[in-house]
């Protein structure tokens, strides 16, 4: 079975700041992972994601994330936080498996930036 | 060049309604997946879709949930007599294809509100 739990419901920085939203996974499968943003009364965009390739991933806006197999861990930072930054993050893990290509969502971290 | 579009983006129905939800998505997808996000929660699976074949229901909470693709594009989620447990943010996804694991693209949602 796959989850993942995103160790923080809210996370504040000073605008200029690093970022750092903590995921970790669990999976049955070598997991695919993802990162999306959900900005209000927006559709949920794509940060980044990790296939299995490079363990270090960048993705859009200046952020990245690190898969740590041994600590079972993706989490997604920025070395300097911009108010547009502000929003809900999401930690995704995926796998092939009975269930296809289904997603399974963290309960999310929401991002303030402060001025 | 669309992206994922659903339809209507707010709906309020009285307890015990029927609603369709729509989702259209992007040309040439063949995954399709239905979503149900409570407020201040992470997504959730309800079912997905490759082509027009429901290859997983899993995630239905009830049999009042009905979801069909009846030509492998655009896709109807309907909830029968609705109740108040039912209202949440209803969101599409649609991925190009179910043989390795791909970002999927979202819809901006419909938000259910059920009196």
């Amino acid at each position: 079975a796959q989850s993942v739990t995103q160790l923080d419901s809210h996370v504040s920085v000073s605008e200029g700041t690093p970022v750092l939203l903590r995921c970790n996974y669990s999976s049955s499968y070598s997991p695919s992972l993802f990162w999306y943003v959900q900005h209000p009364n927006k559709g949920l965009q794509l940060l980044l994601k990790y296939t299995s390739a490079a363990t270090l991933v960048k993705g859009i806006n200046g952020f990245e994330a690190e898969f740590k197999k041994s600590e079972t861990s993706f989490h997604l930072t920025k070395p300097s936080a911009h108010m547009s930054d502000a929003a809900e993050y999401f930690c995704v893990v995926s796998g092939l498996g009975n269930t296809g290509n289904q997603f399974y969502f963290g309960t999310g971290t929401s991002l303030t930036v402060i001025p | 060049g669309a992206g994922v579009s659903q339809s209507p983006r707010y709906k309020v129905a009285k307890r015990g309604q029927d609603v369709a939800l729509r989702c259209d998505p992007i040309s040439g997808h063949v995954s399709l997946f239905w979503y149900q996000q409570a407020l201040g929660q992470g997504p959730e699976f309800l079912t997905y879709f490759q082509n027009e074949a429901q290859l997983d229901k899993s995630g239905l909470p009830s049999d009042r949930f009905f979801a069909e693709r009846p030509e492998g594009s655009v896709s109807t989620l309907k909830i029968q007599r609705t109740q108040q447990e039912d209202s949440a943010v209803y969101l599409c996804a649609s991925s190009f294809s179910q043989r390795e694991v791909n970002e999927q693209f979202f819809g901006p949602g419909t938000r259910l509100t059920v009196l």
